[in-house]
């Protein structure tokens, strides 16, 4: 069974500071791994999206690589805000069971002080 | 534009009644997946459907049913409830193509 850790479970930081956020997971066999943002009593928002054969993929000020040999992905915030504030979960899909189950990371919440 | 829509948002139940949670999706997805969230656990899949018509156990599939009976709903079904089925319940409807999920608001059941 795919098992998803993600390190630290918590991390503040002040305003303006880049920053990496850790996940690893036990079976390097994935589809896909998803980030998504969690914020206190929503649901989750889904931030980026690499494919199995990618390293890498941005968007805005985020970027997630990929190394599945490692069995590691890391979520690169630069110049972080208050607004960045929430729950960061790591998904990795796996594409046995004919649907891309997720399994999940507990998460690591991030406080970004003004 | 509505995505992914869960009713009801808020449950209190007692210990032995039944009631069912609605998931429903506009963005034609085929798959569908029902999973629930605990404090220190992570998500973890109860059920999930790959087309209409089409249901599968995931990781924590006892205590709970579910239907697919039309491609833009997933209900999810809990018979006989239990306190250890108190959760945060999310549904997620998804990409055949990429596999991206996308996730409704949730739905939170209290059993007493």
């Amino acid at each position: 069974k795919q098992e998803v850790t993600q390190i630290p479970a918590a991390l503040s930081v002040p305003e303006g500071e880049n920053l990496v956020l850790n996940c690893s997971f036990t079976d390097s066999a994935i589809y896909n791994l998803q980030w998504f943002r969690q914020d206190p009593g929503k649901g989750l928002t889904s931030l980026l999206l690499i494919q199995s054969s990618q390293r890498e993929q941005t968007s805005g000020r985020l970027n997630a690589s990929l190394d599945k040999s490692s069995g590691r992905s890391t979520l690169y915030i630069a110049a972080s805000q208050p607004g960045d504030s929430a729950t960061y979960l790591c998904a990795a899909g796996a594409p046995q069971t004919g649907a891309n189950n997720l399994f999940f990371g507990t998460g690591t919440r991030l406080t970004v002080i003004p | 534009n509505a995505g992914v829509t869960q009713t009801p948002k808020f449950r209190v139940l007692k210990t032995g009644q039944s009631m069912t949670l609605l998931c429903a999706q506009d963005m034609n997805h085929e798959y569908m997946y029902w999973y629930r969230q605990d404090p220190g656990m992570g998500l973890r899949l109860i059920h999930y459907s790959v087309g209409e018509g089409t249901t599968a156990k995931g990781e924590v599939p006892d205590g709970y049913n579910v239907s697919r009976l039309k491609k833009q709903n997933f209900l999810l079904g809990l018979e006989s409830a239990a306190p250890s089925q108190t959760s945060v319940y999310f549904c997620a409807s998804g990409q055949v193509n990429t596999g991206e999920l996308f996730f409704g608001e949730g739905s939170r059941l209290t059993v007493l």
